[in-house]
C-alpha cells in the first residue's frame, strides 16, 4: 500500500492567490482528515470526513478556507484569497472505521508570500 | 470538548537513560489514546496505542500507561538512543474513527 499521498510537497504562492492541496487516503479508510500544523499553534484539525461527508469543520479558520470530498479516494483543501499566516505545512490523514489508527501523509508545506 | 495537556514541552536525555512524557486528558468518555513520533520534516507516525480497558502496554523500548481515575496517561522510553530524538505526540479520542485530540508536543533530545 502506498499510504497517504498528498500534493504537491511544497507550494510557494503570493498573497491572495488561490491554493489547492491535494489527498489521496488510503484505500478502504472511510475517514479522512485535515490537519494544519505551526510551530505557535501545533497540531489543529481543521475538518475530517466519514464516507466522503464532512462531519466536522468547525477547524476551519475562516471563510476562505473549504475542503471537499467528491469521492473515497480524492480530497481537496482549497485557500482562496491566501494570506501570509496560512503559511504552514498541512497533513491529510486517513483511518479505517472499526479501528482508530490515523496514518498521516507527508504533508504539504505551504508558504504564502 | 476535550482538552489534553502533555509535559514537558521539552527533554533532553543522556543515550542509555529513560524518557517519561506525560498527558492528561479531561473528558472520562476518552477511550483510545495514541502516541506519534515526528522527526524533523516527517510526518507523524504512531509508535504505540492504548485503549481504556488496559492499564499497560509494552513493545520493545517503548511502553504506555493508562490511569483512568486520574485521566492521565504516559509514555516511557527505556535504554534511549539518538535515533529516539523526535518530537512526540500524545493524543485522546472518543470514539471510533473519530478526531484526535493532540497535545502539544515534546520534543526529546538524546545526547550521545
Amino acid at each position: 500500500d502506498a499510504g497517504v499521498i498528498q500534493s504537491p510537497r511544497h507550494e510557494v504562492t503570493e498573497m491572495g492567490q488561490e491554493v489547492t492541496l491535494r489527498c489521496k487516503p488510503i484505500s478502504g479508510h472511510d475517514y479522512l482528515f485535515w490537519y494544519r500544523q505551526t510551530m505557535m499553534r501545533g497540531l489543529e484539525l481543521l475538518i475530517y470526513f466519514n464516507n466522503n461527508v464532512p462531519i466536522d469543520d468547525s477547524g476551519m479558520p475562516e471563510d476562505r478556507f473549504s475542503a471537499k470530498m467528491p469521492n473515497a479516494s480524492f480530497s481537496t483543501l482549497k485557500i482562496q484569497p491566501s494570506e501570509p499566516r496560512d503559511s504552514a505545512v498541512y497533513f491529510c490523514a486517513s483511518s479505517a472505521g472499526g479501528t482508530d489508527t490515523q496514518y498521516f501523509g507527508p504533508g504539504t508545506r505551504l508558504t504564502v508570500l | 470538548g476535550e482538552n489534553v495537556e502533555q509535559h514537558p514541552s521539552t527533554l533532553s536525555v543522556q543515550e542509555g537513560d529513560s524518557a517519561v512524557i506525560k498527558c492528561t486528558y479531561s473528558d472520562s468518555a476518552s477511550n483510545y489514546f495514541p502516541w506519534y513520533k515526528q522527526e524533523l520534516g516527517k510526518r507523524p507516525q504512531l509508535i504505540i496505542d492504548i485503549r481504556s480497558n488496559v492499564g499497560e502496554k509494552k513493545d520493545q523500548r517503548i511502553a504506555v500507561t493508562l490511569n483512568k481515575t486520574a485521566k492521565h496517561f504516559s509514555l516511557h522510553i527505556t535504554e534511549t538512543q539518538p535515533e529516539d530524538s523526535a518530537v512526540y505526540f500524545c493524543a485522546a479520542s472518543m470514539k471510533t474513527g473519530n478526531q484526535f485530540y493532540f497535545g502539544t508536543g515534546t520534543s526529546l533530545t538524546v545526547i550521545p
